[in-house]
């Protein structure tokens, strides 16, 4: 069975501080793919990373970094310096590798206070 | 390069109803997939279609029906609506239907009265 487990309902953080977000996954398919997306009052999801299964490098870009670990099937999001236009709710995923068809955690509300 | 379309945004129907929401997915992108999102459930498959074929269906009520056009378009159809399908049904645009990141639209909120 595929699941996706963000046990972080809401986190409140203040302007520039570093904030991680959590993310737990369970699959018996040894090819997947993981991903974050946010999403802001708009409705739309916004694509930020995908990560292969076989590729366990943690991944930077610009204030956003991700830490992916096979071993606690684990996929955690970090903001560095966070910044009001952060606050979003973030969904991390995980699909097959040969179906369209997302695994969505329960997300997690970031505030981000100025 | 255009995202991924949805139509309407907004909807309000009646218990009994039926309704028909539209996707129109990148251009070259071959797989639509649709979600339903709400406060209770989070973010629920759907289905999945890819080159007008359905690949994957979720956990719905045969009430939830959907199809691909040749165009790659898609739409969904809700019939017999019930106060519980009120959502923000959300469409994903998928390049090659492997897996690979999904771009989505805007999504429809459908409210049931």
């Amino acid at each position: 069975a595929q699941k996706v487990t963000q046990a972080q309902t809401e986190i409140s953080v203040v302007e520039k501080e570093d904030v991680t977000l959590d993310c737990v996954y369970e699959t018996r398919d040894t090819t997947y793919y993981l991903f974050w997306y946010k999403q802001p009052p708009s409705g739309e999801l916004v694509f930020l990373i995908r990560r292969n299964s076989f590729d366990e490098q943690n991944e930077i870009s610009g204030r956003y970094s991700w830490n992916f670990q096979k071993s606690t099937s684990s996929f955690n999001f970090t903001i560095t310096a966070s910044q009001v236009v952060d606050s979003a709710v973030y969904f991390c995923a995980l699909s097959h590798h040969n179906f369209n068809k997302f695994y969505f955690g329960s997300g997690t509300k970031l505030n981000v206070k100025p | 390069k255009a995202g991924v379309t949805q139509t309407p945004r907004y909807l309000i129907k009646t218990r009994g109803q039926q309704v028909t929401l539209s996707c129109s997915p990148i251009s070259g992108h071959r797989s639509v997939s649709w979600y339903q999102q709400t406060p209770g459930q989070g973010l629920q498959f759907l289905f999945e279609y890819f080159s007008e074929t359905q690949r994957n269906k979720g956990n719905f009520p045969g009430r939830f029906s959907g199809r691909q056009f040749s165009n790659s378009r898609s739409e969904m159809n809700v019939s017999t609506l019930e106060l519980g399908d009120s959502a923000l049904y959300l469409c994903a645009s998928n390049l090659d239907g492997l897996g690979t990141e999904a771009f989505f639209g805007q999504g429809t909120r459908l409210t049931v009265v």
